[in-house]
């Protein structure tokens, strides 16, 4: 059965510190992940994702996710976070006619001054 | 990105009443809706799908008799909650899609207090 796992709840950095949200995946066929960010009462807005071709894909605030299909991982990173970068991330895999998205669980971020 | 509109952004009622939240795509046709739930530390789960002037198709456990979904244009769909229960409190979250769409687009949640 397709899942998303986020392990962390919370975490909690200092600004200009680096960040990695880890998230991992099942599903049976290749996925479509995605990376989406919430801010308090804001819907969500998509920081980046991964179809196919380099596994590196970069998206908007400075982010990155490097898919590792042997890991089943997606994690989510930037290397110098921003105040502004407080939310809650969601990671989530689409099947392969966009139908369905299967998301994780969150994972909030804190960002210390 | 798309321009979505979802409200009320809250709402607080009481058990046995109905409340409805209605979804937007403002800048574009949404030909295909979805509705998700959130419960506190969980994930978004999907409720149902509905495609414009079609029946919604429904997740397996969501009631179709009390998650009403209508998706009468391809700019608007709404869902109501009828006779309202606490376990019903939760977010709710609309997510229109494009034919062509590969992306997601979502707005941006009701939080639903039943008391």
């Amino acid at each position: 059965a397709q899942s998303v796992t986020q392990p962390d709840i919370h975490i909690t950095v200092s600004e200009g510190a680096s960040l990695e949200l880890r998230c991992n995946y099942s599903y049976g066929a290749t996925p479509y992940l995605f990376w989406y960010v919430q801010s308090p009462g804001q819907g969500l807005q998509l920081l980046l994702k991964y179809f196919s071709g380099d596994t590196l894909v970069q998206g908007i605030k400075g982010f990155e996710a490097e898919f590792k299909r042997s890991q089943s991982s997606f994690n989510l990173r930037k290397p110098s976070v921003h105040w502004s970068d407080a939310a809650e991330y969601f990671c989530a895999v689409g099947d392969n006619n966009f139908n369905k998205f299967y998301f994780g669980s969150g994972t909030k971020l804190n960002v210390k001054p | 990105g798309a321009v979505v509109s979802q409200h009320p952004s809250r709402v607080i009622c009481k058990s046995g009443t109905s409340v409805k939240i209605e979804c937007r795509s403002l800048d574009f046709q949404a030909t295909t809706m979805f509705w998700y739930r959130q419960f506190p530390k969980q994930s978004l789960m999907l409720m149902a799908t509905s495609n414009e002037g079609s029946k919604a198709t429904y997740e397996q456990g969501v009631e179709k008799d009390k998650f009403l979904i209508n998706h009468a244009s391809l700019t608007l769909s709404t869902l109501t909650v009828t006779s309202a229960h606490p376990e019903d409190s939760s977010f709710y979250i609309c997510s229109p899609r494009r034919g062509d769409g590969t992306e997601a687009f979502f707005g941006q949640g009701t939080r639903l207090t039943v008391v």
